[in-house]
Order: structure tokens, then C-alpha cells, then sequence
């Protein structure tokens, strides 16, 4: 049963420390995205990557996020410093292999609490 | 850029029909699709419109408009359990690659 798998689930940390997301996507599958979700905005696109190429982040904090696929089994999205607007739900995703035009399957989210 | 736009919340009653509207701007469309979200988990797929037309799936519809930039995503024989978060999302290609939008999402209630 394909999934996309992302840890931690849930993340408690302190004002100004690094945090460290991870997703490990459905094998196949080239393309990634990461995405923030928070009661005010809804689901904000952060990041997407194309075959591990980053092709849009302009969603993101440059200053203070980052995000990589360092391989075709991980994708991961930093975050250093962190600041207590960093709360929310991170979703990964992945989707539309080449060879088809299917949905974006949802990872089970890394809730974030900065303190 | 890319424009979504869907109603915030809407109640429907139990066995009732609702319908959710969704339009939208962008360029290099490429694919319409509806997401139900329940609180505390992740967004699940619902359907896929990339041509005109309606798609059925169960009690779950949805048609497209290319011409007119609007969607509606049809829900029949409410149940209870329909109370979820439904999500407009369109996909656009650009820059190489396919790029994945989603509104704000319906709340929708559905009551005895």
C-alpha cells in the first residue's frame, strides 16, 4: 500500500531552534511538494520539486527556510530559526508520475508548535 | 499568478444535495481537482476534472468549465460523515513543471 510517509508527527520546540521535517514519497512519483496549513490561510504551497529539482519555493521565508530532496526517497524542509508564527500543519505531497495524470496523494502532516 | 476562490462555510441537511462552487484564474491549466480534508488529518482526493463536463463518482460529481474558469464539486445524499473541509486545488503548468493550488476550502456542516 503506497503512502507518503512524514516524521515526526508532531514537533514541540523552542523559539530560535532548528527544526528538521522529512517525506519519503511515493516511489514513482516525480513530483513533491511541501505545504503549510494554518486555520487563517488554509493550505499555502510552500515549495515543489520536479524530479528533485526545485522549481518553485516562492511561497517560502527565504530567509529562514529551506527545503531539498537530497535524494529521490526524501524530501525534507528546514527551519532555522524558528519563530512562534511557524506553527501550523506541514503536508507533503507527492504525485503525477509520468506516466499518468493522477491526484497528489497527502502525507499525515508534522504538527508544529514553536514556543 | 493563480486565483481561487470557494464559499467559507455551507449546511445541508442529511439526505439533502449540496453543491460547492469553485472559479478560478490562472494560466497554463492543466487539471481541476477536489479534495475532502476531516479536522486533524490530511486532505484525501475526491475527483478530477481536466475537460469540460461532469464526472460521477458514487454520490460524489463534479463538472468544469474551462471557457468560464468555474467548477462545482455535487455531493447527494448528505451523510453525516460528509462534514469535512472541501478543497478546490488546480493544477498549472509552469516553469517545467505541474504546480498544485488550493483554495481556502467549504467548511460544510451537515445536519439531522
Amino acid at each position: 500500500d503506497a503512502r507518503v510517509t512524514q516524521t515526526p508527527r508532531d514537533k514541540v520546540t523552542e523559539m530560535g531552534q532548528e527544526v528538521t521535517m522529512r517525506c519519503q514519497p511515493i516511489l514513482g512519483h516525480n513530483t513533491v511538494f511541501w505545504y503549510r496549513q494554518t486555520m487563517m490561510q488554509g493550505l499555502e504551497l510552500l515549495a515543489y520539486f520536479r524530479n528533485r529539482a526545485p522549481l518553485d519555493d516562492s511561497g517560502m521565508p527565504k530567509d529562514r527556510f529551506s527545503a531539498e530532496m537530497p535524494d529521490a526517497t526524501l524530501a525534507t524542509l528546514k527551519i532555522q530559526p524558528s519563530e512562534p508564527r511557524d506553527s501550523a500543519v506541514y503536508f507533503c505531497a507527492s504525485g503525477f508520475p509520468p506516466q499518468g495524470n493522477t491526484e497528489a496523494f497527502f502525507g499525515q502532516g508534522t504538527r508544529l508548535t514553536v514556543v | 499568478g493563480q486565483n481561487i476562490d470557494q464559499p467559507t462555510e455551507m449546511t445541508a441537511t442529511e439526505g439533502a444535495i449540496v453543491q460547492i462552487n469553485c472559479t478560478y484564474q490562472t494560466s497554463g491549466f492543466n487539471g481541476l481537482f477536489w479534495y475532502q480534508q476531516h479536522a486533524g488529518e490530511a486532505p484525501t482526493f475526491l475527483s478530477y476534472n481536466v475537460l469540460d463536463g461532469l464526472e460521477e463518482k458514487g454520490r460524489f460529481s463534479s463538472f468544469l468549465s474551462r471557457s468560464k474558469g468555474y467548477s462545482y464539486l455535487l455531493l447527494k445524499e448528505l451523510q453525516m460523515k460528509d462534514s469535512a473541509s472541501y478543497l478546490c486545488a488546480v493544477r498549472a503548468l509552469t516553469g517545467g513543471g505541474n504546480k498544485l493550488t488550493f483554495g481556502t476550502g467549504t467548511q460544510l456542516k451537515v445536519e439531522l
